[in-house]
């Protein structure tokens, strides 16, 4: 079936340096990606919708300068959290729908875990 | 948009049935899912039901969708140790990704 796969699964930076995380479609296009954030014990809450091609959609209360999302290809959007700080340090998660709208099944990546010392 | 809200906590011996309960908000919401979210790992569909349906039975899983009420549940029968992790059930968020409750952990005991 369809995987969409995160890289990296683990990262640990220094505060004030940036750490780029890149969500791969691996056997299908995907014209809209979606990044998540989860906070422990928490649910997930959506950060932006990144689209292929154009800018991403950032939800409210989301930096945009903060997080940064390219999606270049069908097959990758990156999420460049700039600037990184103590309170950034989070599980993101992305996702990939093979379909439009609600069609088809939403695949999640693995998550990354980000510790910002 | 819609709005889910899930019991937080379910422990359960192994070999007994567990249930996970939902409720939701948005009556015209199409499609109700069910995730699965094991420790440090991303979320996995373990199944979704459509809102025209009332029951839906795939295996060890059945979904139960109370539309008047607007109640979701899913039941996992003869739950193994296996099964602990936190599910999640979600909804539809505008035009293409899902909304989620904050998740049931649930725990199995030998």
């Amino acid at each position: 079936g369809a995987v969409v796969s995160q890289h990296p699964s683990r990262v640990i930076c220094k505060s004030g340096t940036s750490v780029k995380i890149e969500c791969r479609s691996l056997d299908f296009q995907a014209t809209t990606m979606f990044w998540y954030r989860q906070f422990p014990k928490q649910s997930l809450m959506l950060m932006a919708t990144s689209n292929e091609g154009s800018k991403a959609t950032y939800e409210q209360g989301v930096e945009k300068d903060k997080f940064l999302i390219n999606h270049a290809s069908l097959t990758l959007s990156t999420l460049t959290v700039t600037s990184a700080h103590p309170e950034d340090s989070s599980f993101y998660i992305c996702s990939a729908r093979e379909g439009e709208g609600h069609t088809g099944e939403l695949f999640f990546g693995e998550g990354s875990r980000l510790t910002v010392l | 948009g819609e709005d889910v809200e899930q019991s937080l906590f379910l422990s359960v011996r192994e070999g007994d049935s567990s249930v996970i309960n939902c409720t939701y908000t948005d009556s015209s919401s199409t499609y109700l899912y069910w995730y699965k979210q094991e420790p440090g790992a991303g979320l996995q569909l373990l199944t979704y039901i459509f809102s025209n349906m009332d029951m839906k039975q795939d295996q060890r899983l059945t979904v139960l969708l109370n539309k008047k009420d607007k109640h979701l549940s899913l039941r996992i029968a003869d739950t193994q140790t296996g099964d602990s992790a936190i599910y999640f059930c979600a909804g539809p968020l505008g035009y293409s990704t899902l909304t989620f409750g904050k998740g049931t952990m649930l725990l199995v005991s030998p």
